[in-house]
């Protein structure tokens, strides 16, 4: 059964830190990785897809890199803003059950002005 | 807007009634799933449907959760004898085959 792990489960940072979240699954079988964040009380939003034949993602101020053989995916976000702060999800989908998402327990990011 | 919208955004309920959510995927979009989040949790995975098949149903917590499409269009979920540990987030999402999933907003639902 896949499991999905992220770490730190918090963070607290001043504006304009560089950061790294990081996510470990516990199955290299997958099809691909996906980065979401989540505001308080709303859904998720997509932020970045990784296939499993690619090893890094970017987008704007963030980059995801993948290694799949050690089970490992890092988000990268570059000159953090207040407006960053939320919780970011981390999910990985297999082959099977039409590509379900098993989800990480999230990284609450608190970025203080 | 052409997202994924779910209705309706908050229910409230006493224990051992019935509930029903309704979510309305991206219209081109042939997968829909279905996901509940508890407090401080991810999401955990429930049921999918391409198109109108239910192909994935054995993640669904007890015989009490049933989930529709009829159509291939929007899909309803329903929580019969509602219990107060069904009390969560229940979030909806579609995608083109196997891409990126987009969420809806989600459906809050608590149970008295």
């Amino acid at each position: 059964k896949q499991e999905v792990t992220q770490i730190p489960a918090a963070l607290s940072v001043p504006e304009g830190e560089n950061l790294v979240l990081n996510c470990s699954f516990t199955d290299s079988a997958i099809y691909n990785l996906q980065w979401f964040r989540q505001d308080p009380g709303k859904g998720l939003t997509s932020l970045l897809l990784i296939q499993s034949s690619q090893r890094e993602q970017t987008s704007g101020r963030l980059n995801a890199s993948l290694d799949k053989s050690s089970g490992r995916s890092t988000l990268y976000i570059a000159a953090s803003q207040p407006g960053d702060s939320a919780t970011y999800l981390c999910a990985v989908s297999g082959s099977n059950a039409g590509n379900m998402l098993t989800f990480g327990g999230g990284t609450r990011l608190m970025v203080k002005p | 807007d052409t997202g994924v919208s779910q209705d309706p955004r908050h229910k409230i309920t006493k224990r051992g009634q019935n509930v029903t959510f309704r979510c309305d995927p991206i219209s081109e979009h042939n997968r829909l799933y279905w996901y509940r989040q508890t407090l401080g949790q991810g999401p955990e995975f429930l049921t999918y449907f391409q198109n109108e098949a239910q192909l994935e149903k054995s993640r669904l917590l007890s015989d009490r959760f049933s989930a529709e499409r009829p159509k291939g269009s929007f899909s309803t979920l329903e929580i019969q004898r509602t219990e107060q540990g069904d009390s969560a987030m229940y979030l909806c999402a579609s995608s083109e085959q196997v891409d990126t999933q987009y969420f809806g907003p989600g459906t809050r639902l608590t149970v008295l």
